[in-house]
């Protein structure tokens, strides 16, 4: 049984400031790894994913994605309060069945 | 997320009713997943489908709970007798097979009184 776990949060960071959230998983043969954003009331939303070790840019968030300790995190830069979301990592399953699993979520909460 | 249309976008039940929820795909993509989201809770699978198949089923429960993709027309996703604790969001994600992700539908939210 695959497990991705992240901390619920809240994390509240204030404007400008640097938000990182990790996700950890269990699964060493994953390959792959997504995050979602989650605003209240409304449906995932894929904002990145990410396939090797290292880092992944795009925007204000950068992926880092590290296999020999079994983590993934989200760093958001120059945090706005239109970030303020749950957000929410995800890694497929590998072979067989695509079939996601998915952490909790980690609330932010970006304040002015 | 655009593409993926789920109705109705919110449904009231009375315990003991039938709900069933639909989804359809983005163009094009023929794989459907349901998933279930309790409030502060994350997302859980239930339920993988393609054109007239089921392919996994291992997160629906096994009892009131069936699904459906037909050849023609939306995905279904049925909960017969509903209870108070089947109240949730019930999203409905597209995927075109052999891709990278999933694309979210907007989501069904069932409250049963």
């Amino acid at each position: 049984q695959k497990e991705v776990e992240q901390n619920s949060g809240p994390l509240s960071v204030p404007e400008g400031a640097i938000a990182s959230l990790n996700c950890t998983y269990s699964d060493r043969g994953s390959q792959s790894f997504f995050w979602y954003r989650q605003y209240s009331g409304k449906s995932p939303e894929l904002i990145m994913f990410i396939y090797s070790n290292g880092d992944k840019e795009d925007g204000r968030f950068t992926a880092q994605l590290n296999k020999a300790s079994q983590y993934v995190s989200l760093l958001i830069r120059d945090s706005q309060p239109s970030d303020s979301a749950t957000y929410l990592c995800a890694l497929p399953t590998s072979g067989g069945s695509y079939i996601p699993t998915f952490g909790r979520g980690t609330s932010l909460i970006v304040h002015p | 997320n655009a593409g993926v249309m789920q109705n109705p976008r919110h449904l009231v039940r009375r315990r003991g009713q039938e709900a069933r929820l639909r989804c359809s795909p983005m163009k094009g993509h023929s794989h459907v997943y349901w998933y279930r989201q309790l409030p502060e809770e994350g997302l859980k699978f239930m339920v993988y489908l393609q054109k007239e198949n089921i392919i996994d089923e291992s997160g629906m429960p096994k009892e009131r709970f069936s699904a459906e993709f037909p050849k023609e027309g939306p995905s279904i996703l049925r909960i017969q007798q509903v209870v108070r604790g089947d109240s949730a969001a019930y999203f409905c994600a597209s995927y075109p097979g052999g891709g990278e992700t999933q694309y979210f539908g907007p989501g069904t939210r069932l409250l049963v009184l």
